[in-house]
């Protein structure tokens, strides 16, 4: 079975500053994708990024860089300079490859979420 | 365009009534699927329908109707519910499965009350 932790229930910086959101994943399958998600109050979840398990390159895009190990099955999300604007609860989500006709790779296991708070 | 757009934004609704969701996307995207979303906790995956099929039901109560009349649009219907079945409720949709082809694009939900 596959699971998604996220240790960190809230965090609340002041603006400019780095965050760093974690999260702790577990499958049992080879192939794998990891997702981050953005819920702002209106309620739409906003997809960020997608890895698959083969690719263990970190990525960066503006102020948003993840942070890919498997050797820790980590996949962790880093905000630099943080705004206002990114006050949200982010989760974090695998995806087990499975078989395309139809199985397990069209669920998407969330964490419990990560109530980011940016004052100003 | 990375629309998935869900009617209405907001809705209350006595434990009688029917009443139902409404959920289209323009991407070309072949699954669809319904998630329930209580306040404070992740999206819980509901319905899957792949190819306009129903592909997955994670045990859902008969009192919740998913339909697909075509590959644009998913409904939700809702009979007989509970109060406790007050929840935000997120329409998805992705090219195929989540995996390597692409990601779920996520409507911006219906918050339902029952009364």
């Amino acid at each position: 079975a596959q699971k998604v932790t996220q240790a960190q229930t809230e965090i609340s910086v002041v603006e400019k500053e780095d965050v760093t959101l974690d999260c702790v994943y577990e499958t049992r399958d080879t192939t794998y994708y990891l997702f981050w998600y953005k819920q702002p109050p209106s309620g739409e979840l906003v997809f960020l990024i997608r890895r698959n398990s083969f690719d263990e390159q970190n990525e960066i895009s503006g102020r948003y860089s993840w942070n890919f190990q498997k050797s820790t099955s980590s996949f962790n999300f880093t905000i630099t300079a943080s705004q206002v604007v990114d006050s949200a609860v982010y989760f974090c989500a695998l995806s087990e490859g499975g078989d395309r006709s139809g199985g397990s790779n069209y669920k998407l296991t969330f964490g419990k979420g990560t109530l980011l708070t940016v004052n100003p | 365009d990375t629309e998935v757009t869900q009617t209405p934004k907001h809705l209350v609704m006595g434990m009688t009534n029917k009443k139902s969701l409404k959920c289209e996307q323009h991407m070309g995207h072949r699954a669809m699927y319904w998630y329930k979303q209580k306040a404070k906790k992740p999206p819980e995956l509901m319905f899957v329908y792949s190819y306009e099929k129903l592909s997955i039901n994670e045990s859902v109560p008969s009192r919740f109707s998913p339909e697909c009349p075509n590959s644009s649009l998913l409904n939700l219907h809702l009979h007989a519910l509970q109060p406790e079945d007050s929840a935000l409720y997120l329409c998805a949709s992705s090219l195929s499965g989540t995996g390597a082809w692409t990601e779920a694009f996520f409507g911006q939900g219906t918050r339902l009350t029952v009364v």
